[in-house]
């Protein structure tokens, strides 16, 4: 089963900061998801990514996807409190794989 | 609207009680998927289907049981459940398998064995 690796596991930060998260595998990707969950709610996606080197941008949020297809990141400018959440990055795999998540709380 | 409903939310039971976790979606998703969220594991796939009458097991199958007899219902069945089974179980549903295809993923339940 293909790992992913997601970091930090936590995050605390204030609104407005900028913050990164990242997700990791040693096996190459054909495509990745990004998806949030918040509390008490199922997750929902935000971004699917498939090409190597690819930047999709959702208003304050901007995924990139790896030359190598190995790895991904999720930038989001000014944070706000309503980004606070879990953000899972998923694999391509049948059956489906997911990181454990990033924890983001956005301080205002 | 679009969704996939769960049934019960929450649900307390004793060790060994049968019990049903029901999941139904009105996208006409071929593809649906049960998993199970634990702090430090994440999100955990137990069984999928990606079709009616057709069943696999995902990381985490022993202890469930799955049907599809319907394309829109895939109940989630704990023969005997134990207290290690206590969790936050979701189910999903997509067109297809793999993450080319968005996953609509219920409300959740959370399930607690004693």
């Amino acid at each position: 089963t293909q790992l992913l690796e997601q970091s930090p596991q936590f995050l605390s930060i204030q609104e407005g900061e900028n913050l990164t998260v990242y997700c990791n595998s040693s096996s190459v990707f054909s495509s990745l998801q990004w998806y949030r969950q918040e509390p008490g709610e199922g997750p929902v996606l935000l971004v699917t990514v498939v090409t190597g080197g690819e930047v999709k941008k959702l208003k304050r949020l901007t995924f990139q996807f790896g030359d190598a297809r190995k790895d991904s990141s999720l930038h989001i400018t000014a944070a706000q409190p309503g980004d606070t959440g879990l953000y899972l990055c998923a694999g391509p795999n049948t059956p489906l794989v997911f990181g454990k998540g990033t924890r983001l709380s956005v301080i205002a | 609207e679009a969704q996939v409903t769960q049934n019960p939310r929450y649900l307390i039971t004793v060790t060994g009680k049968k019990l049903t976790v029901t999941c139904s979606q009105n996208m006409n998703h071929e593809y649906m998927s049960w998993y199970r969220q634990d702090p430090g594991l994440g999100l955990r796939q137990i069984y999928y289907s990606m079709n009616v009458e057709v069943t696999d097991k995902g990381d985490v199958p022993e202890g469930y049981k799955v049907s599809r007899k319907e394309k829109r219902n895939f109940p989630l069945i704990l023969e005997s459940p134990s207290p290690n089974q206590t969790s936050l179980y979701f189910c999903a549903s997509s067109l297809g398998a793999g993450s080319f295809y968005e996953q609509y993923f219920g409300p959740g339940t959370r399930l607690t064995v004693t």
